[in-house]
């Protein structure tokens, strides 16, 4: 069955370093979004992504933030100048379709991103 | 987006124990799908409900959606501990909003 891929599994990084999390959305797949999950706490919307634009944001994704479809497969997520409350697991996820009419949505294992 | 409340916040119960967790929204809502999210893990569909008064079943799982279509529950049958996790019923839009979910504990 496809999956949505994320890459790295685990990053640590210094505060004020960038760090970017790829995503290898399932093929098919039309829409794609990122999720966060700080410890404890709710999962959290991001972004989503469609037709090589952003399509909706949260707060949350301030100008620190910025997504990319680099290539026909990958999708990424850069945090230009990391802080220390940016340390939470970032989810990706895709649908064949979305807008008003949610389709399912296929969430990818995680990259859990540490702040020191 | 829809805003959907779900309840209990948190179920413990011991293993063999029926579970169930309930979705409410104020509006009507075109479709309402489950998630699973297990401790440390990310969060899994289970199931989509379109149809008013709609029953779906997955082995011990069943989901029902309401025939006004603002409510939704789903019950497990004799928990098991690889039940536990977070089930979550979303609100959806252009996004998911999780929510806190009901959290599920199993204890043998």
């Amino acid at each position: 069955e496809p999956e949505v891929t994320q890459t790295p599994s685990h990053q640590v990084t210094q505060m004020g370093q960038e760090v970017i999390l790829r995503c290898v959305p399932i093929s098919n797949h039309l829409y794609f979004y990122w999720y966060r999950q700080i410890l404890g706490q709710k999962v959290e919307f991001l972004v989503s992504f469609y037709n090589n634009e952003i399509s909706e944001k949260s707060e949350i994704f301030d100008d620190q933030f910025s997504v990319e479809r680099p290539d026909g497969s990958n999708f990424t997520l850069k945090i230009r100048s990391t802080k220390l409350e940016d340390s939470a697991m970032y989810f990706c996820a895709s649908s064949r379709t979305g807008g008003a009419w949610s389709e399912t949505q296929y969430f990818g294992p995680g990259t859990r991103l540490l702040v020191l | 987006g829809q805003q959907v409340m779900q309840i209990p916040q948190y179920q413990h119960v011991q293993e063999g124990e029926d579970f169930t967790t309930y979705c409410n929204s104020s509006t009507t809502l075109s479709n309402i799908q489950w998630y699973k999210q297990r401790p440390g893990g990310h969060p899994v569909f289970l199931i989509q409900l379109v149809k008013s008064g709609e029953v779906k079943k997955q082995k011990r799982l069943t989901f029902q959606f309401g025939e006004a279509k603002k409510n939704s529950s789903l019950h497990i049958t004799a928990t098991q501990t690889t039940d536990v996790g977070t089930y979550f019923c979303p609100s959806s839009g252009y996004a998911l909003n999780f929510g806190k979910g009901t959290s599920l504990l199993v204890t043998p």
